[in-house]
């Protein structure tokens, strides 16, 4: 989707590198969210952002850390990257519909990260 | 937040035939079931999603059955084409927290 943009697309580090992955958007959604996946394992959420001064911890936030610079940028650090951080990471968006919970999330194209 | 189990982890079918993915949650406050499909190389986009107040919606081919005294909804996918050789993740929304947990996702592929 272009209106979410990640960079790199590609990344390879070494062990105990500090790394950063960026996202932006031009949807204007207040809310942003950092998700990894692996193979068998599914998305699994690291942190959430609902507006530049709110940042919550997902299920796995060990290890990881985030920065919401504005509302259209989102970016996640791993402050020493180690193997099992090797995995691909989703950047993704949403926005309230008024009157309900609906939750629709727009997706990134994914940074395939490969820790060595 | 919850865990959502998803079945199978992979599925073959012939074109045509109708691949079935199930899923099931714990947590009775979710309120809002989507599901996912993702293609090689791309993020997941939304398919179709549910609300509890309905058992079935359907959208072109795919149906969602919603069976909210099992806590249990499916994915059909009738008349399976080709083109819908994805993997598919069906997740829940609890309003408490506004962020979806998602199943382990399935892998569909759809033989000529």
């Amino acid at each position: 989707d272009a209106d979410v943009t990640q960079t790199p697309r590609n990344r390879i580090t070494k062990t105990g590198k500090r790394i950063m992955l960026e996202c932006s958007q031009t949807k204007g959604h207040d809310r942003m969210y950092w998700y990894r996946q692996d193979p068998g394992l599914g998305l699994r959420l690291i942190y959430y952002s609902f507006d530049v001064k709110d940042i919550n911890k997902g299920e796995i936030s060990d290890g990881y850390s985030v920065s919401r610079q504005a509302q259209a940028k989102f970016s996640l650090s791993l402050e020493s990257a180690i193997p099992n951080q090797t995995a691909l990471y989703f950047c993704a968006t949403s926005d309230l519909v008024a009157g309900g919970s609906y939750n629709e999330q727009f997706f990134g194209p994914g940074t395939r990260l490969t820790v060595l | 937040q919850q865990q959502v189990k998803q079945s199978p982890q992979s599925l073959i079918v012939q074109k045509g035939g109708i691949p079935i993915i199930n899923c099931a949650y714990e947590n009775t406050a979710f309120d809002y079931f989507p599901w996912y499909q993702q293609f090689p190389g791309k993020g997941p986009a939304l398919l179709i999603a549910i609300r509890p107040d309905v058992s079935e919606k359907k959208e072109g081919r795919f149906t969602i059955s919603f069976n909210k005294s099992a806590k249990q909804f499916s994915l059909h996918i009738m008349d399976s084409q080709p083109g819908d050789s994805a993997t598919y993740f069906c997740a829940a929304s609890d309003p408490r927290y506004s962020t979806l947990t998602f199943g382990k996702g399935t892998m569909l592929l759809v033989s000529p």
